[in-house]
């Protein structure tokens, strides 16, 4: 089956780290185009940061320095390692791949995880 | 404030027909760069439901149909169904952002 199962969400204070995965089944995470995107309670959507297949990474503005998207090709998994936290940082966030050999159309996405920031 | 501009709210009847308007700039719809839409379910993942503009993936009604339009697109749902009762995000690319953009989302009611 082809699926996403997001992981390592939880409570973490502002300043603090957290690492959040997302385990690829049924396709392999290298060949993809491979985005988060989160969303805060009861907003809408917001993206990221993306890894292309070739390996480069870009992040949104208000996570860039202090979010940083990989993968383990070995493990099929992709992951969001997120620094400096800060309370608006809470939200679902969602592990997404893009197809239709487009960068940006997510045709597919995990169950999301929830990160709260709250001291 | 989000790039894309959606109405907040619309509703329909069973049956009815509905529309919902996705507004950007000439960054991005206007551009040319592709618009996705993607329905949410209460408490489930957005699912997308039209991609490259007007294209359905397999699986999806073709109660739905979509366009674009110089900097606006739009999505019509047709026949309007109780299932459909959702939150739908139109979503584009930015090159002033150089990255992809979401609307505000906008909530559908099936009265």
């Amino acid at each position: 089956e082809v699926q996403l199962v997001e992981s390592g969400g939880g409570l973490i204070q502002p300043g603090g780290s957290l690492r959040v995965s997302c385990a690829a089944s049924g396709f392999t995470v290298r060949s993809s185009y491979m985005s988060w995107v989160r969303q805060a309670p009861g907003k809408g959507l917001e993206w990221v940061s993306v890894i292309y297949s070739g390996g480069s990474t870009f992040y949104a503005d208000s996570v860039k320095g202090r979010f940083t998207i990989s993968r383990d090709n070995s493990e099929n998994t992709l992951s969001l390692q997120m620094n400096s936290l800060r309370a608006d940082d809470t939200a679902v966030y969602y592990c997404a791949r893009a197809g239709y050999s487009s960068t940006y159309a997510f045709d597919m996405w995990g169950q999301g995880t929830m990160v709260t920031v709250s001291s | 404030q989000s790039v894309l501009t959606q109405p907040p709210s619309v509703s329909g009847a069973p049956g009815q027909r509905v529309t919902i308007s996705c507004t950007g700039s000439s960054s991005n719809i206007g551009a040319g760069y592709d618009v996705q839409w993607y329905q949410q379910l209460p408490g489930t993942a957005p699912k997308l439901i039209v991609h490259g503009n007007s294209n359905r993936p397999s699986g999806v009604p073709d109660r739905f149909s979509a366009s674009r339009s110089g900097t606006s697109a739009s999505l019509a749902i047709n026949g309007l169904q109780a299932e459909d009762e959702a939150d739908y995000y139109c979503q584009s690319y930015d090159s002033g952002l150089s990255g992809p953009v979401f609307g505000g989302g906008t909530q559908l009611t099936v009265l």
